[in-house]
Protein backbone atom coordinates (compact mmCIF):
# COMPACT_ATOMS: atom_id res chain seq x y z
CA UNK A 1 0.00 0.00 0.00
CA UNK A 2 1.57 3.38 -1.14
CA UNK A 3 2.02 5.63 2.14
CA UNK A 4 0.10 8.49 0.05
CA UNK A 5 -3.09 8.05 -1.92
CA UNK A 6 -4.97 10.13 -3.82
CA UNK A 7 -7.30 9.56 -6.82
CA UNK A 8 -5.76 10.52 -9.86
CA UNK A 9 -8.33 12.17 -11.85
CA UNK A 10 -8.56 13.90 -14.35
CA UNK A 11 -11.44 16.01 -13.01
CA UNK A 12 -13.06 18.03 -15.58
CA UNK A 13 -14.90 20.86 -14.06
CA UNK A 14 -16.86 23.66 -15.31
CA UNK A 15 -15.58 26.97 -14.50
CA UNK A 16 -17.45 28.34 -11.24
CA UNK A 17 -18.16 24.85 -10.18
CA UNK A 18 -16.92 22.97 -6.27
CA UNK A 19 -14.31 20.55 -6.26
CA UNK A 20 -13.24 18.38 -3.80
CA UNK A 21 -9.96 16.07 -3.58
CA UNK A 22 -9.52 13.22 -1.10
CA UNK A 23 -6.25 11.90 0.08
CA UNK A 24 -5.85 8.80 2.75
CA UNK A 25 -2.29 8.30 4.45
CA UNK A 26 -1.36 5.00 6.14
CA UNK A 27 1.20 6.06 8.72
CA UNK A 28 -0.76 7.21 11.88
CA UNK A 29 2.13 8.62 13.25
CA UNK A 30 2.81 11.60 10.38
CA UNK A 31 3.32 14.73 11.66
CA UNK A 32 2.17 17.55 9.41
CA UNK A 33 -0.07 17.69 6.27
CA UNK A 34 -0.04 19.97 3.15
CA UNK A 35 -1.61 20.61 -0.49
CA UNK A 36 1.39 21.30 -2.97
CA UNK A 37 0.07 22.57 -6.53
CA UNK A 38 2.14 21.28 -9.64
CA UNK A 39 1.73 22.97 -13.02
CA UNK A 40 2.08 21.40 -16.04
CA UNK A 41 6.31 20.87 -17.16
CA UNK A 42 6.51 23.19 -13.60
CA UNK A 43 7.86 22.64 -10.13
CA UNK A 44 5.87 21.35 -7.12
CA UNK A 45 4.51 25.04 -4.94
CA UNK A 46 2.82 25.31 -1.32
CA UNK A 47 -1.15 25.79 -1.81
CA UNK A 48 -1.48 25.40 1.92
CA UNK A 49 -1.08 23.29 4.89
CA UNK A 50 -3.65 21.46 6.54
CA UNK A 51 -4.20 21.78 10.36
CA UNK A 52 -6.42 19.52 12.53
CA UNK A 53 -8.88 22.10 13.06
CA UNK A 54 -9.37 22.80 9.29
CA UNK A 55 -8.51 25.94 7.66
CA UNK A 56 -9.45 27.94 4.91
CA UNK A 57 -7.79 30.14 2.33
CA UNK A 58 -9.86 32.01 0.16
CA UNK A 59 -11.68 29.69 -2.18
CA UNK A 60 -9.56 26.62 -0.58
CA UNK A 61 -10.20 24.74 2.44
CA UNK A 62 -8.45 21.82 3.74
CA UNK A 63 -9.65 19.57 6.37
CA UNK A 64 -7.88 16.69 8.23
CA UNK A 65 -9.43 13.37 9.98
CA UNK A 66 -6.73 12.26 11.79
CA UNK A 67 -8.67 9.24 13.03
CA UNK A 68 -9.61 8.12 9.38
CA UNK A 69 -6.12 8.91 7.87
CA UNK A 70 -7.95 11.46 5.47
CA UNK A 71 -7.13 15.18 4.29
CA UNK A 72 -9.20 16.38 1.79
CA UNK A 73 -9.11 19.85 -0.58
CA UNK A 74 -12.52 21.49 -1.48
CA UNK A 75 -12.02 24.40 -3.92
CA UNK A 76 -15.06 26.69 -4.39
CA UNK A 77 -16.11 28.98 -7.59
CA UNK A 78 -13.38 27.47 -9.62
CA UNK A 79 -11.44 29.97 -12.47
CA UNK A 80 -9.14 28.41 -14.85
CA UNK A 81 -5.94 29.46 -13.52
CA UNK A 82 -6.97 26.61 -10.88
CA UNK A 83 -6.22 23.58 -13.69
CA UNK A 84 -3.22 21.70 -12.41
CA UNK A 85 -2.08 18.70 -10.75
CA UNK A 86 -2.60 18.79 -6.79
CA UNK A 87 -0.25 16.71 -4.36
CA UNK A 88 -1.36 15.92 -1.40
CA UNK A 89 1.73 15.41 1.23
CA UNK A 90 2.74 14.04 4.54
CA UNK A 91 4.95 14.89 6.66
CA UNK A 92 6.79 11.59 8.18
CA UNK A 93 9.40 13.55 10.34
CA UNK A 94 8.83 14.07 14.17
CA UNK A 95 10.73 17.52 14.26
CA UNK A 96 10.33 19.71 11.14
CA UNK A 97 9.28 19.09 8.14
CA UNK A 98 11.85 17.44 6.19
CA UNK A 99 10.86 13.76 5.38
CA UNK A 100 7.90 14.73 2.48
CA UNK A 101 5.81 11.81 1.23
CA UNK A 102 4.00 13.01 -1.64
CA UNK A 103 1.22 11.55 -3.39
CA UNK A 104 0.95 11.14 -7.42
CA UNK A 105 -1.63 13.78 -7.25
CA UNK A 106 -4.88 14.51 -8.91
CA UNK A 107 -5.39 15.98 -12.07
CA UNK A 108 -7.72 19.11 -11.97
CA UNK A 109 -8.74 20.72 -15.83
CA UNK A 110 -11.45 23.80 -15.71
CA UNK A 111 -13.33 24.03 -18.19
CA UNK A 112 -14.59 27.00 -19.80
CA UNK B 1 15.20 37.10 -5.15
CA UNK B 2 16.50 33.60 -7.29
CA UNK B 3 14.92 31.00 -6.83
CA UNK B 4 16.09 27.46 -6.06
CA UNK B 5 18.46 26.97 -9.30
CA UNK B 6 19.32 24.03 -11.39
CA UNK B 7 21.06 23.15 -13.98
CA UNK B 8 20.93 22.31 -16.58
CA UNK B 9 16.84 22.33 -17.50
CA UNK B 10 17.12 18.96 -19.84
CA UNK B 11 19.56 16.18 -20.15
CA UNK B 12 19.65 13.47 -22.43
CA UNK B 13 22.94 11.10 -22.33
CA UNK B 14 23.14 6.95 -23.29
CA UNK B 15 23.38 4.19 -20.94
CA UNK B 16 26.41 3.72 -19.20
CA UNK B 17 27.37 7.50 -18.86
CA UNK B 18 28.01 9.69 -15.39
CA UNK B 19 25.14 12.72 -15.02
CA UNK B 20 25.57 15.08 -13.28
CA UNK B 21 23.07 17.54 -11.48
CA UNK B 22 23.80 20.86 -10.48
CA UNK B 23 21.49 22.77 -7.87
CA UNK B 24 22.08 26.13 -6.22
CA UNK B 25 20.07 26.75 -3.06
CA UNK B 26 18.37 29.77 -1.75
CA UNK B 27 21.00 32.08 -0.33
CA UNK B 28 20.33 31.96 3.75
CA UNK B 29 18.40 27.90 3.52
CA UNK B 30 19.61 25.62 5.32
CA UNK B 31 18.29 22.25 4.17
CA UNK B 32 18.49 21.27 0.85
CA UNK B 33 16.09 18.09 -0.74
CA UNK B 34 16.76 16.34 -3.96
CA UNK B 35 14.04 14.46 -5.24
CA UNK B 36 12.56 12.51 -8.52
CA UNK B 37 9.51 12.56 -10.13
CA UNK B 38 8.30 10.18 -12.50
CA UNK B 39 4.63 9.08 -13.33
CA UNK B 40 4.59 5.86 -11.87
CA UNK B 41 5.83 6.63 -8.42
CA UNK B 42 5.28 10.14 -8.30
CA UNK B 43 7.83 12.83 -6.49
CA UNK B 44 10.35 10.54 -3.86
CA UNK B 45 12.56 12.00 -1.55
CA UNK B 46 16.39 10.90 -2.68
CA UNK B 47 18.35 12.72 0.42
CA UNK B 48 18.24 15.74 2.25
CA UNK B 49 21.29 18.16 3.73
CA UNK B 50 21.25 20.21 7.06
CA UNK B 51 23.92 22.64 7.00
CA UNK B 52 26.03 20.87 4.00
CA UNK B 53 26.09 17.56 5.78
CA UNK B 54 23.48 14.74 4.60
CA UNK B 55 20.95 13.87 7.12
CA UNK B 56 19.01 11.04 5.21
CA UNK B 57 19.90 9.48 1.96
CA UNK B 58 17.60 6.31 2.38
CA UNK B 59 15.62 7.34 -0.69
CA UNK B 60 18.86 6.92 -2.67
CA UNK B 61 17.80 4.31 -5.11
CA UNK B 62 21.09 2.45 -5.25
CA UNK B 63 25.16 2.99 -5.10
CA UNK B 64 25.02 4.28 -8.58
CA UNK B 65 23.42 7.49 -7.54
CA UNK B 66 25.83 10.10 -5.12
CA UNK B 67 24.63 13.63 -3.57
CA UNK B 68 27.52 16.27 -2.62
CA UNK B 69 26.96 19.59 -0.86
CA UNK B 70 30.98 21.17 -0.81
CA UNK B 71 29.47 24.25 -0.01
CA UNK B 72 25.95 26.34 1.47
CA UNK B 73 25.70 27.51 -2.02
CA UNK B 74 25.82 24.43 -3.65
CA UNK B 75 25.03 20.77 -4.47
CA UNK B 76 25.19 17.77 -7.12
CA UNK B 77 23.90 14.54 -7.87
CA UNK B 78 25.87 12.30 -9.94
CA UNK B 79 24.26 9.14 -11.40
CA UNK B 80 27.03 6.92 -12.68
CA UNK B 81 26.33 4.63 -14.84
CA UNK B 82 23.26 5.92 -16.00
CA UNK B 83 20.39 3.47 -16.65
CA UNK B 84 17.25 3.89 -18.83
CA UNK B 85 15.38 3.57 -15.89
CA UNK B 86 17.25 6.43 -14.23
CA UNK B 87 15.07 8.93 -16.51
CA UNK B 88 13.07 11.19 -14.50
CA UNK B 89 12.67 15.07 -13.70
CA UNK B 90 14.82 15.49 -11.11
CA UNK B 91 14.03 18.65 -8.41
CA UNK B 92 16.62 20.26 -5.91
CA UNK B 93 14.48 22.41 -3.13
CA UNK B 94 15.96 24.07 -0.44
CA UNK B 95 14.41 25.70 2.97
CA UNK B 96 15.72 27.88 5.34
CA UNK B 97 15.46 29.35 9.26
CA UNK B 98 15.18 25.27 10.21
CA UNK B 99 13.39 23.12 8.52
CA UNK B 100 9.66 23.74 9.34
CA UNK B 101 9.38 26.04 7.15
CA UNK B 102 8.45 25.82 3.36
CA UNK B 103 10.24 24.06 0.74
CA UNK B 104 10.67 25.75 -2.08
CA UNK B 105 11.33 24.03 -5.45
CA UNK B 106 13.67 24.55 -8.50
CA UNK B 107 12.23 23.91 -11.87
CA UNK B 108 13.54 20.30 -12.03
CA UNK B 109 16.30 18.61 -14.94
CA UNK B 110 14.76 16.61 -17.26
CA UNK B 111 16.89 13.85 -17.75
CA UNK B 112 16.52 11.31 -20.32
CA UNK B 113 18.60 8.17 -20.55
CA UNK B 114 18.77 6.06 -23.75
Amino acid sequence: RKEVEQDPGPFNVPEGATVAFNCTYSNSASQSFFWYRQDCRKEPKLLMSVYSSGNEDGRFTAQLNRASQYISLLIRDSKLSDSATYLCVVNRAHFGNEKLTFGTGTRLTIIP
Amino acid sequence: DAGVIQSPRHEVTEMGQEVTLRCKPISGHDYLFWYRQTMMRGLELLIYFNNNVPIDDSGMPEDRFSAKMPNASFSTLKIQPSEPRDSAVYFCASSGLGSYNEQFFGPGTRLTVL
